[in-house]
């Protein structure tokens, strides 16, 4: 089965500095999309970010973009300027395949 | 009103109960999924339906059964409810083109 594996329970960050949080993937098709979402303590899933297999470029919204290294099967979130309100849980996730990894907690120190 | 709309919010239940949880979509899309959120182990597939007469067990379907009365309802039973299965509780919808879930708001749910 394909698997989604992210490695970093927790994580912190000074405010304004960058982060990156990782996300590895197993797969054998070739085509395939990967996603991260944003759960604040709110409690709800937020869409953040998406990398198609095809994609010639790294994708990027905003202060978000993927660190894609398909050769390494891994798609890693990084986060520019944090602010507070980027403290939240991160998941990364597969399309097509429907799992999601266990999730990182970042937090944001000010 | 909320794209996707899950009901209820919270629930507290006892063991051995019976117990459903609802969601309806207005997005139109096909596809159509329930996933719990455990601590430490991310969202866990459930069930999942990509059209009204599709329905496919997911990684941890066991002690669950779901209904899909209709493209915008998807609704999942806990037939007799049991304290592991405390859990934050969402449904998702998709559709075959644009890639992504939308997310419902999630059900809290505890089994005492």
């Amino acid at each position: 089965a394909q698997k989604i594996t992210q490695t970093q329970p927790g994580m912190f960050v000074q405010e304004k500095e960058a982060v990156t949080l990782d996300c590895t993937y197993d797969t054998s098709d070739p085509s395939y999309g990967l996603f991260w979402y944003k759960q604040p303590s709110s409690g709800e899933m937020i869409f953040l970010i998406y990398q198609g297999s095809y994609d010639q470029q790294n994708a990027t919204e905003g202060r978000y973009s993927l660190n894609f290294q398909k050769a390494r099967k891994s798609a890693n979130l990084v986060i520019s300027a944090s602010q507070l309100g980027d403290s939240a849980m991160y998941f990364c996730a597969m399309w097509g395949d429907m799992r999601f990894g266990a999730g990182t907690r970042l937090t944001v120190k000010p | 009103d909320a794209d996707v709309t899950q009901t209820p919010r919270n629930r507290i239940t006892k063991t051995g109960k019976r117990i459903m949880l609802e969601c309806s979509q207005t997005k139109g899309h096909d596809r159509m999924y329930w996933y719990r959120q455990d601590p430490g182990l991310g969202l866990r597939l459930i069930y999942y339906s990509f059209d009204v007469k599709d329905i496919n067990k997911g990684e941890i379907s066991d002690g669950y059964s779901v209904s899909r009365q209709a493209q915008a309802k998807f609704s999942l039973s806990l037939e007799s409810a049991i304290p592991n299965q405390t859990a934050l509780y969402f449904c998702a919808t998709s559709d075959r083109v644009n890639y992504g879930y939308t997310f419902g708001s999630g059900t809290r749910l505890t089994v005492v």
